[in-house]
This record gives C-alpha cells, sequence and structure tokens, in this order.
C-alpha cells in the first residue's frame, strides 16, 4: 500500500459545478496535512494547510479524518482556473521536514 | 520579493558529466529541500538541511551530493553515478522546526541527458 493514495483522475467538471477529491495516507501518527496544486510543468503551490477542525479558505474546505485516515479538498463554484493536479502532503510520523507526496489528482474545469 | 531562486531553468548533461544546480532562497528560512519529479509521480527527497553545515539524506540521494555553507544556499550536485537523471528538480525551503510548516518552492530545474 502507498503510504498517501490519491485518484490519479482526471476529473471533468463543467465550470461552476463543486468537486471533492480524497486523499488516504498510512501513518496514523502523522500530524501534517497540505493540500497543494501543481499547474502543468510548475513548481508545487501551498493551497492551504489541513487543520484538525477542517479549515475554509474562500471557495476551498478541507477537510481532516483521522479515524479513517484521510483528507479532503472541496472546490465550491469551480472556475477555469482551477484547473490543475492537486496535490495531497502528509509528514513523515515524528519529522517536521520530511513530507511523503501523494501522485496528484488532475482536475479539468471545462467551460 | 521574497522568494527561492533556482537557476539554470533547463540544464543538459553529458555521459560522465557531474552538473551543480543552484538553488538560492532570501526567506530567512533554516530548512531547505531538494525533491525529484518524474512524469505521473510524486515528489521524491533526495537531500535536506535543517540547519547550516548539516544535511541529511532523502529517499533517493544515490548519485547526488549536497552542501549548505551558507543559510541562503543549497546547491545540489547531480553526479555521473546518477544513471538516470532525466527529471524536474525542484528546491524548497520551510521554516521547518514545529509541525505544519509548508514547504515553499523555487521554480525547477528541467534536468536532460545529451
Amino acid at each position: 500500500r502507498k503510504e498517501v493514495e490519491q485518484d490519479p483522475g482526471p476529473f471533468n467538471v463543467p465550470e461552476g459545478a463543486t468537486v471533492a477529491f480524497n486523499c488516504t495516507y498510512s501513518n496514523s501518527a502523522s500530524q501534517s496535512f497540505f493540500w497543494y496544486r501543481q499547474d502543468c510543468r510548475k513548481e508545487p503551490k501551498l493551497l492551504m494547510s489541513v487543520y484538525s477542525s477542517g479549515n475554509e479558505d474562500g471557495r476551498f474546505t478541507a477537510q481532516l479524518n483521522r479515524a479513517s485516515q484521510y483528507i479532503s479538498l472541496l472546490i465550491r463554484d469551480s472556475k477555469l482556473s482551477d484547473s490543475a493536479t492537486y496535490l495531497c502532503v502528509v509528514n513523515i510520523a515524528g519529522s517536521n521536514y520530511q513530507l511523503i507526496w501523494g501522485a496528484g489528482t488532475k482536475l479539468i474545469i471545462k467551460p | 520579493d521574497g522568494g527561492i531562486t533556482q537557476s539554470p531553468k533547463y540544464l543538459f548533461r553529458k555521459e560522465g558529466q557531474n552538473v551543480t544546480l543552484s538553488c538560492e532562497q532570501n526567506l530567512n528560512h533554516d530548512a531547505m529541500y531538494w525533491y525529484r519529479q518524474d512524469p505521473g509521480q510524486g515528489l521524491r527527497l533526495i537531500y535536506y538541511s535543517q540547519i547550516v553545515n548539516d544535511f541529511q539524506k532523502g529517499d533517493i540521494a544515490e548519485g547526488y551530493s549536497v552542501s549548505r555553507e551558507k543559510k541562503e544556499s543549497f546547491p545540489l550536485t547531480v553526479t555521473s553515478a546518477q544513471k538516470n537523471p532525466t527529471a524536474f528538480y525542484l528546491c524548497a525551503s520551510s521554516i521547518g522546526d514545529r509541525y505544519n510548516q509548508p514547504q515553499h518552492f523555487g521554480d525547477g530545474t528541467r534536468l536532460s541527458i545529451l
């Protein structure tokens, strides 16, 4: 089993729709969780950290489910500019420095 | 503007040649990282450094070397021992000393074999 697993997609979604994807992680002791977005042939950029109580940033909502060991990302009112690959990132338990990166979920927003 | 600068953007390596990728940050971050990304895969950690004059191997350190002589700089050398160096190389930095501190990236170097 991979340490961080994501559905590679692509998710093809009409503009204005709501889309959600999950990411599962294997180590129950992990403490840091992030979503990054990566555009084609560009560097990853932090979208949001994921906190235990869940958090929202504009149209984006992130949730953490420790019991089932997954994090989720919900995008409301999707825009064409949301088209990207979304990377799920989890720390190696006990380390502030070492992260495990999912391979990403590709999202395509269609007009 | 604060940020991370990687150079060059594109690099070509001949057989048997060592090449060095530059990474400079002015964010005053203690921790710096080098990753490799291959198509369809997640980022894999090559080396990381928590503080000046100290660094640790990541998951795929073989064929690579680093130095951390200054806080701002963390160059990566891809040696001739790395037999499959073609990839997208990403440098990152973070505050590093606590949980939930995200890493921030430079815009990467694409390395190819001639």
